[in-house]
């Protein structure tokens, strides 16, 4: 199984400052037929299902703001908020797609400072 | 709208059996992959396992293989996640999800809207 690991596990941020999320994974994700990244990440508020936010690990799906990027290759990930905004405040997963069983990182929450 | 409804809350003793659904509407259910995603309160997601209605292609994660079945009925468009004995481990809610691609796993980006199992003597 692909192991992901997140960090940190929770970060505070002031509002309008940078929020940086990195996700590690226990072996390539990047498949070099297509030289595609099998990894997305997701936004999960309290109460309610995940969010798709980023697939291909650089995709921004459509109407998610464009604060949100996602970086990375291989092995290693960023999930970047560049201006946190109130409603940002969720937990933040990576998860890889590359190979069966599907895997998630632990997740990341993210406050305001 | 594509969207995929759950059923209900269940409480239920150790040892009972269960089947929760997912009802997928919107879009061609046999060509979308349907995950299972487990969440236990407080934690963090896990996957289950996946199908493939049109043909009933089923994957499980290991960690739930032989726990679980996970099955489909194309004919009603309804996905089943399903115990035999249920355990007080196995409180959580419970998520099924579509890919956002057809036949693909790229990123679930329909998700239902959770199924909270309670297991409790």
């Amino acid at each position: 199984d692909i192991v992901m690991t997140q960090s940190p596990d929770s970060l505070a941020v002031s509002l309008g400052e940078r929020a940086t999320i990195n996700c590690k994974s226990s072996q390539t994700v990047l498949y070099t037929s297509n030289n595609k990244n099998y990894l997305t990440w997701y936004q999960q508020k309290p109460g309610q299902p995940p969010k798709l936010l980023i697939y291909w690990a650089s995709t921004r799906v459509s109407g998610v703001p464009d604060r949100f990027s996602g970086s990375g290759s291989g092995t290693d990930f960023t999930l970047t908020i560049s201006s946190l905004q109130a409603e940002d405040v969720a937990v933040y997963y990576c998860q890889q797609y590359y190979s069966t069983p599907l895997t998630f990182g632990g997740g990341t929450k993210v406050e305001i400072k | 709208e594509v969207q995929l409804v759950q059923s209900g809350a269940e409480v239920k003793k150790p040892g009972e059996s269960l089947k929760i659904s997912c009802k997928g509407s919107g879009y061609s259910f046999t060509t979308y992959w349907i995950a299972w995603v487990r969440q236990m309160p407080g934690k963090g997601l896990e996957w289950m396992g996946i199908i493939y209605p049109g043909d009933s292609d089923t994957t499980y994660s290991p960690s739930f293989q032989g726990q679980v079945t996970i099955s489909a009925d194309k004919s009603i468009s309804t996905a089943y996640l399903q115990w035999s004995s249920l355990k007080a481990s196995d409180t959580a809610m419970y998520y099924c999800a579509r890919p956002r691609a057809a036949g693909g796993h790229d990123g679930f980006d329909i998700w239902g809207q959770g199924t909270m199992v309670t297991v409790s003597s």
